[in-house]
């Protein structure tokens, strides 16, 4: 299984729509979650952390579940300026039992929103 | 100001020679990174620095040689470079805590292409 698995996209969905991403993590000792975004040739940036209780963005919301070891972006009303590659991001012990940590990315989803 | 730079943005290069990109921040930050983002635009962590010393070297050849001359500056470097070598590597920052990185902020890229 791999490390942080997303859907694979593209998502093509005209303005307005809700959209919804879904990612699974392997690791159960993972620490803290995140999505970030990438535009196309740019580089990647913090979206939002993902807290255990959900937590909302303005039209951005995400979900965590640890015990199915599952995160989720959902984003509403989408915008043109939405169109980007959604990266789900896990922080996790950069070796077993180790006190130091690393990002561990998906590979992420291309959302196009359409006018 | 720009927080995460790297020089250069473009690099063009044969097979079998040794280049070197460099990264600056000026967030004040104690840990830097290098990753590599490959055709797939899978993002892999190669290596990470804490207060210039080695703290993550994750599996990459040993022709690829970090070095932090001090906390606000991570460089690398390739020796004989290969097709394979082709892709976007990202510096970025964070502060971390307690080996937990926050929000990492990433350089715009250097796109390697090897021929």
């Amino acid at each position: 299984r791999k490390e942080v698995e997303q859907d694979p996209g593209p998502f093509n969905v005209p303005e307005g729509a809700t959209v919804a991403f879904n990612c699974t993590y392997s690791n159960s000792a993972s620490q803290s979650f995140f999505w970030y975004r990438q535009d196309c040739r740019k580089e990647p940036k913090l979206l939002m952390s993902v807290y255990s209780s959900g937590n909302e963005d303005g039209r951005f919301t995400a979900q965590l579940n640890r015990a199915s070891q599952y995160i989720s972006l959902l984003i509403r009303d989408s915008k043109l300026s939405d169109s980007a590659t959604y990266l789900c991001v896990v922080n996790q012990a950069a070796w077993s039992g180790g006190s130091n940590y690393k990002l561990t990315f998906g590979k992420g989803t291309l959302l196009t929103v359409n006018p | 100001d720009t927080a995460v730079s790297q020089t250069p943005k473009y690099l063009v290069t044969q097979m079998g020679n040794d280049k070197s990109i460099k990264c600056e921040q000026n967030l004040g930050h104690d840990t830097m990174y290098w990753y590599k983002q490959d055709s797939k635009k899978f993002l892999k962590i190669m290596f990470s620095y804490n207060n210039k010393e080695l703290i993550i070297n994750e599996t990459v050849p040993n022709r690829f040689s970090p070095k932090s001359p001090d906390k606000a500056h991570l460089n690398l470097h390739i020796n004989s470079l290969e097709l394979g070598d082709s892709a976007v590597y990202f510096c970025a920052s964070s502060q971390e805590t307690s080996g937990m990185p926050y929000e990492q902020y990433f350089g715009p890229g250097t796109r390697l292409t090897v021929t």
